[in-house]
């Protein structure tokens, strides 16, 4: 199995930050990678796919970066509405997906 | 508007079996791959089933083979998990997720979970 890691776990920040997250691959997934957001007591929500794509309706602020085994999922100008969980998910070894553990993002 | 709908989590006792359905409305239902991810409490999550758009392809996580059982009916717009063999270890909330696919232009697309329903809890205690 692909391990996904991701730091760091949890993170402070304030509202108007930006603030960066880092996803790390056991091993070259190309960019078959995507990120998502958790809200407390929600279901996931898709960011980014394809490592830098943003997904429609989520807001410019949000960005993506990387390729082989080093992620980055971006956070620019924080919103109260954006502390949450975040969790990198891959799916080069589709359809065995694995997720990273999931960073904590909170005021 | 995309609608999973999860229902048929409870409490079960270890070695007990449930059935997990997801109910789905506003997109093709029978073109789409779907899936069920878990997720324990506190704790990440985990990929646990896939089956094609057709019902000829599946797979399952190794934590979960040989117990769970995942099918679907394209004529309901129903997507369902049958969990046997409970185990504490397997207590956790269950979404039922629709696979998305993006194309490089050459190469397998990538592949990410687009929509998601609100889950439904699976409680495995004696």
């Amino acid at each position: 199995d692909i391990e996904m890691t991701q730091s760091p776990s949890s993170l402070s920040a304030s509202v108007g930050d930006r603030v960066t997250i880092t996803c790390r691959a056991s091993q070259n997934i190309n960019t078959y990678l995507n990120w998502y957001q958790q809200m407390p007591g929600k279901a996931p929500k898709l960011l980014i796919y394809a490592a830098s794509n943003v997904q429609r309706g989520v807001p410019s602020r949000f960005s993506g970066s990387g390729s082989g085994t080093d992620f980055t999922l971006s956070i620019s100008n924080l919103q109260p509405e954006d502390f949450a969980i975040y969790f990198c998910q891959q799916s080069y070894n589709a359809p065995l997906y694995t997720f990273g553990q999931g960073t904590k993002l909170e005021i | 508007e995309v609608q999973l709908v999860e229902s048929g989590g409870g409490l079960v006792k270890p070695g007990g079996s449930l059935r997990l359905s997801c109910a789905a409305s506003g997109f093709p239902f029978s073109t789409y791959t779907l899936n069920w991810i878990r997720q324990a409490p506190g704790k990440g999550l985990e990929w646990v089933s896939s089956i094609s758009s057709s019902g000829s392809d599946i797979y399952y996580a190794d934590s979960v083979k040989g117990r769970f059982t995942i099918s679907r009916d394209n004529t309901k717009n129903s997507l369902f998990l049958q969990l046997n063999s409970l185990r504490a270890e397997d207590t956790a909330v269950y979404y039922c997720a629709r696979l998305g696919t993006y194309f490089y232009g050459s190469g397998r697309p990538d592949q990410y979970f687009d929509n998601w329903g609100q889950g439904t809890l699976v409680t495995v205690s004696s």
